[in-house]
């Protein structure tokens, strides 16, 4: 268990509103990453963070914003929720405390139904 | 781009042996890795296999790398109905910084028939 939380863990929102999904880790790891899960697509990457307010963009930004403002908390907003944004979305971290940046953990999933 | 491909489905008697199988498209990913989903719950990282290897071994599991045909596959010795789960192939190709921007492939169903 490499203490990762998210929050909301479902939530069913409508066309156009905004949405903020909370990835939490208690382990003080640097490298936290948002990824979207789909049928037939396997996992896809969002965002990822290397440090507090330090992210980049991954294979499937658009439409997606993030904030690291504390090493613990790292923040996906869907400005405006569409219904392809659908999905399953997984928090991850990459264990650092051996090393071993390469191994990477996931939270439990947060389940996202736009109507 | 890049792409990772297994085949959807898999099913195999308890007991026997199953190997699931993965190609990769960028010969130069440092790491390769299996993570099982089991229904409603996240991934759980299985093995990983550094790319200057050929085969690792981890109890029931071992994951043959074969870099020459970008092929992985996974060997779940015994098969437990326990083991009845998607499993996905990663890799991780370089980045340029120390972050590790996993590329999965769209899962293989592994179902285990008593």
């Amino acid at each position: 268990d490499a203490g990762i939380t998210q929050s909301p863990r479902h939530k069913v929102t409508e066309t156009g509103t905004p949405v903020t999904l909370r990835c939490h880790q208690t382990e003080n790891h640097r490298y936290m990453y948002w990824y979207r899960q789909d049928p037939g697509h396997g996992l896809r990457l969002i965002h990822y963070s290397y440090g507090v307010k330090d992210t980049d963009k991954g294979e499937v930004s658009d439409g997606y914003s993030v904030s690291r403002s504390k090493t613990e908390d790292f923040l996906l907003t869907l400005e405006s929720a569409t219904s392809s944004q659908t999905s399953v979305y997984f928090c991850a971290i990459s264990e650092e405390t051996s090393g071993n940046t390469y191994e990477q953990y996931f939270g439990p999933g947060t389940r996202l139904t736009v109507t | 781009g890049e792409d990772v491909e297994q085949s959807l489905f898999l099913s195999v008697r308890e007991g026997d042996s199953s190997v699931i199988n993965c190609t990769y498209t960028d010969s130069s990913s440092t790491y390769l890795y299996w993570y099982k989903q089991e229904p409603g719950a996240g991934l759980q990282l299985l093995t990983y296999i550094f790319s200057n290897m050929d085969m690792k071994q981890d109890q029931r599991l071992t994951v043959l790398l074969n870099k020459k045909d970008k092929h992985l596959s996974l060997r779940i010795a015994d098969t437990q109905t326990g083991d009845s789960a998607i499993y996905f192939c990663a890799e991780s190709p370089p980045t340029g910084d120390s972050s590790y921007k996993l590329i999965f492939g769209s899962g293989t169903r592994l179902l285990v028939r008593p």
